[in-house]
């Protein structure tokens, strides 16, 4: 069965303190990993999607890079608006259509 | 633009209504999803919809409807839930539901079964 798996549940932050936040997977076929941020009661809003081991990629304070087990999203000098759940999902082919495994996110809280 | 829309925001109905939520999308998107959401879980895979045709039903039980009337737009027909069902009802829509697709989210329905 295909699992993804997100460490820490939950994550408090100075601002300005910079952190990690782990993904690792076991999907089946995997073809890509997708990073989503959620606001609370909001749909998930993309952030990156890395399809090979090595890959990386930036947006603002945020970096996600992504190896043959895991996938790291790099948080440099957070602010408080970058508080929100954070999101991983491992993407699979199956059956003709795109199968997307999300995890059960991180919570990320970042203190003024 | 990666605006997909939903509507209503809050829905709240009673165990024998019939009720509708409706999604759509305007960026000419082939792959339309459901997703539903409880409190503190990941989103679940409900229905995929390719080229307007039901391409997957996740064992969905039956109170649960989908229907795809065009490419850009997608309903999910609620009939006889339950307080379970209670959720937040997300839909998605991606450009042909290929492998390497990004699946783009609208901000939700919160459904409460009383």
């Amino acid at each position: 069965e295909d699992q993804v798996t997100q460490s820490p549940e939950a994550l408090r932050l100075q601002e300005g303190e910079s952190s990690s936040l782990n993904c690792s997977y076991t999907v089946s076929g995997l073809r890509g990993l997708f990073w989503y941020r959620q606001d609370p009661g909001k749909g998930p809003e993309f952030l990156f999607t890395l399809y090979s081991a090595g890959e990386e990629k930036e947006k603002e304070r945020l970096k996600a890079t992504l190896t043959k087990k895991e996938s790291f999203l790099h948080i440099t000098a957070p602010k408080p608006e970058d508080s929100a759940t954070y999101l991983c999902a491992g993407i699979a082919y199956s059956g003709g259509y795109q199968k997307v495994t999300f995890g059960t996110g991180t919570k990320l809280q970042v203190i003024p | 633009d990666t605006e997909v829309t939903q509507t209503p925001k809050h829905l709240v109905m009673g165990m024998t209504n019939k009720k509708s939520l409706k999604c759509e999308q305007h960026m000419g998107h082939r792959a339309m999803y459901w997703y539903k959401q409880k409190a503190k879980k990941p989103p679940e895979l409900m229905f995929v919809y390719s080229y307007e045709k039901l391409s997957i039903n996740e064992s969905v039980p039956s109170r649960f409807s989908p229907e795809c009337p065009n490419s850009s737009l997608l309903n999910l027909h609620l009939h006889a839930l339950q307080p379970e069902d209670s959720a937040l009802y997300l839909c998605a829509s991606s450009q042909e539901g290929a492998s390497t697709d990004t699946q783009y989210f609208g901000p939700g329905t919160r459904l409460t079964v009383l």
